[in-house]
């Protein structure tokens, strides 16, 4: 079945260290897209990418970086800059009339 | 950073009864209005794409309906079930394929 992975499901990092939280994909989809959920609050955007070897910074880039190498695979660094990384983070891959394909997130805990 | 509006924040009702909510965004550059469903340790699963002023979709129970000249969209539920249980997200996609998401309305319906 053609989905997309997010791993791991939850993640624990000790303050000061870089994390990177993986996202595959098998769909096909040229767009792929970042977002973090903290409680009480919506999905916001972090970085999003529209095709291989290009990405955009969202709304809250600070402390995060990206590659996009392969179309299947989109991962997320979240670095030491990052103030407050704990939080949810949600992959997302989209085809152009329909709606996003999310991952089943990554719970990263800062400890 | 654009402003999307869910209301209310959560929702309580009884089994059988119809229920509907809110989403505004902004009614300038608009491209499409996206709504979502998330259940409890799953992925959001896309419901409706809008694109159109004065649209309408249906998937079983649940319709929608849009209206971009004042920029809001409601979400109605029809005889909710306990299965209806969920948040249901909307997100508003400007021009460039980004998505703004609201905050959410959480469903809780008590059999």
């Amino acid at each position: 079945d053609g989905g997309i992975t997010q791993s791991p499901k939850y993640l624990f990092r000790k303050e000061g260290q870089n994390v990177t939280l993986s996202c595959e994909q098998n769909l096909n989809h040229d767009a792929m897209y970042w977002y973090r959920q903290d409680p009480g609050q919506g999905l916001r955007l972090i970085y999003y990418s529209q095709i291989v070897n290009d990405f955009q910074k969202g709304d809250i880039a600070e402390g995060y970086s990206v590659s996009r190498e392969k179309k299947e695979s989109f991962p997320l660094t979240v670095t030491s800059a990052q103030k407050n990384p704990t939080a949810f983070y949600l992959c997302a891959s989209r085809d152009s009339d329909y709606g996003y394909t999310f991952g089943s997130g990554t719970r990263l805990t800062v400890v | 950073i654009l402003n999307v509006e869910q209301s209310p924040q959560s929702l309580h009702v009884q089994e059988g009864d119809s229920t509907n909510f809110t989403c505004s965004f902004p009614s300038s550059n608009f491209y499409a209005l996206h709504w979502y469903r998330w259940e409890t340790a799953k992925s959001p699963e896309a419901l409706f794409v809008m694109t159109l002023n004065g649209d309408e979709k249906k998937k079983g129970r649940i319709s929608a309906t849009l209206n971009t000249k004042e920029g809001y969209s409601y979400l109605y539920i029809k005889g909710s079930q306990p299965e209806d249980s969920a948040t249901y997200l909307c997100a508003f996609g400007a021009a460039g394929n980004k998505l703004t998401f609201g905050g959410g309305t959480r469903v809780l319906v008590k059999p």
